[in-house]
């Protein structure tokens, strides 16, 4: 099966500009998640979708990023205006259902610079 | 809340030793716990989930042990390769409200031949 496809796989912009990330799951695949991932960390969750709706932003600082998923497929985050911090890979994962016993399967992130 | 250890120090062993990581967890009594890898520059890989009524999981040369009174899974590699050469992380569940998995930051494997 194909994979979870970002693009695209690099960004620099400079801040107080805006950026969009692009996110399609693996086929069939209910949930999907955004993550902020900083050098020599873990990942951070941002946005959990269920199909088209949000199950879990409440770590998305929302005065700068948004999401969406529309028709419950592909998804998008943006950020406006970009601040140095913001300097991270975003990772988009997928899985089955929204049990977090469930494997997640991630693509290989976007890695945003910010100047 | 929940908090996630893992060593910040990279793992350096000799090929065909056996590497062995550790992920400890404070202040949660999750149900399961999850390992991924992660090489540089992609997305982590799903290894393999642990229940906690599981003390033990084995997968090919993956072994990973979940000791709930300790409140640390263990993650061993047999006979290591230098293939196996990534950054681990453990993963645990929510421990309220939210549904997703928290990671930890990961510990870096280093396999030399």
């Amino acid at each position: 099966e194909a994979g979870v496809a970002q693009s695209p796989r690099y960004k620099i912009i400079e801040k107080r500009q805006s950026v969009a990330f692009w996110c399609n799951p693996i086929s069939g695949h209910a949930t999907l998640y955004w993550y902020q991932q900083i050098l020599g960390q873990g990942p951070k969750l941002l946005i959990q979708f269920q199909n088209n709706g949000v199950v879990d932003d409440s770590q998305l600082p929302k005065d700068r990023f948004s999401a969406e998923r529309l028709k419950g497929v592909d998804s998008t985050l943006k950020i406006q205006p970009a601040k140095l911090e913001d300097s991270a890979v975003y990772l988009c994962a997928s899985s089955l259902g929204d049990v977090s016993n469930q494997p997640q399967h991630f693509g290989d992130g976007t890695r945003l610079s910010i100047l | 809340s929940q908090k996630i250890e893992q060593n910040s120090e990279a793992l350096n062993i000799q090929e065909g030793k056996t590497a062995t990581l550790t992920c400890n967890y404070t202040n949660y009594s999750p149900a399961y716990l999850q390992w991924y890898r992660q090489d540089p520059g992609r997305g982590p890989v799903f290894l393999l989930l642990i229940r906690e009524n599981e003390k033990e999981k084995r997968k090919e040369r993956l072994k990973v042990t979940f000791d709930t009174t300790l409140k640390q899974s263990l993650f061993h590699i047999t006979a290591s390769q230098p293939a196996d050469s990534a950054t681990y992380l453990c993963a645990l569940p929510p421990d309220t409200g939210r549904r997703a998995l928290t990671f930890g930051s990961g510990t870096r494997l280093q396999v030399h031949p």
